[in-house]
């Protein structure tokens, strides 16, 4: 069965400054997608950012870009220049590439960001 | 996009009763789905609602307690029946944006059970 990690269930930063959040994940499969997903106090979850993994170039969304390290099953998300709105609950997810409505998401990370 | 409206946002509910979500997107989607957020944990699907059939669920969840309309290409319901404390949650309506495949959600909807 696909799992998937997230092993920091807080972090914090500096306006300004640049943060990565984890992400590990298991499958046995080679073709898939993965997501990091933002949900804001209002709830609503927000796509990031999404890789393909039969992709080797690193996906980037203006100041978020990712680390995506398919042999070691590693899927990393960097913040740059954060900005006080950049604070929420964090989800990476994982789908099949055959089955695209399942998605499987890790337990989250909670980013705090400081003035 | 696509923008999902859910309804109630919160409830406080008795143990036993039922309560039924709304969730209404602004435009006609192939897929919707519901998800469950536990207090401090991450989402789990539910079920995918299935136009004009029956709902399909994920394991450990049944038609029983948590039964799913799908009228039509906008709209689906989610019922929280037969309500227990372990039920309390944020419940998420999500839908497939048609072209561009991208998952859209609901800003949820909070239910505590006393």
């Amino acid at each position: 069965a696909q799992t998937v990690t997230q092993s920091q269930p807080e972090m914090s930063v500096q306006e300004a400054e640049t943060v990565t959040l984890s992400c590990t994940y298991d499958t046995s499969e080679s073709d898939y997608y993965l997501f990091w997903y933002k949900q804001p106090p209002s709830r609503q979850m927000i796509l990031v950012i999404r890789q393909e993994a039969y992709k080797q170039q690193n996906a980037t969304e203006n100041r978020f870009s990712v680390n995506f390290q398919k042999a070691a099953k590693s899927f990393s998300l960097k913040i740059s220049d954060s900005q006080l709105g950049d604070a929420a609950m964090y989800f990476c997810a994982y789908c099949q590439y055959y089955n695209t409505d399942k998605l499987i998401f890790g337990t989250g990370t909670r980013l705090q960001v400081f003035p | 996009s696509a923008v999902i409206s859910q309804k109630p946002s919160r409830d406080i509910c008795q143990r036993g009763t039922s309560l039924t979500i709304q969730c209404q997107v602004d435009s006609q989607v192939t897929m919707m789905f519901w998800y469950r957020q536990q207090p401090g944990q991450s989402l789990t699907l539910i079920a995918t609602a299935n136009q004009g059939s029956e709902a399909t669920y994920e394991s450990g969840f049944v038609i029983d307690k948590f039964p799913i309309s799908r009228p039509n290409l906008t709209f689906s319901t989610l019922t929280v029946s037969n309500m227990s404390p372990e039920d309390s949650s944020i419940y998420l309506c999500s839908a497939r944006a048609p072209n561009t495949g991208e998952l859209f959600f609901g800003e949820g909807s909070r239910l505590t059970v006393l």
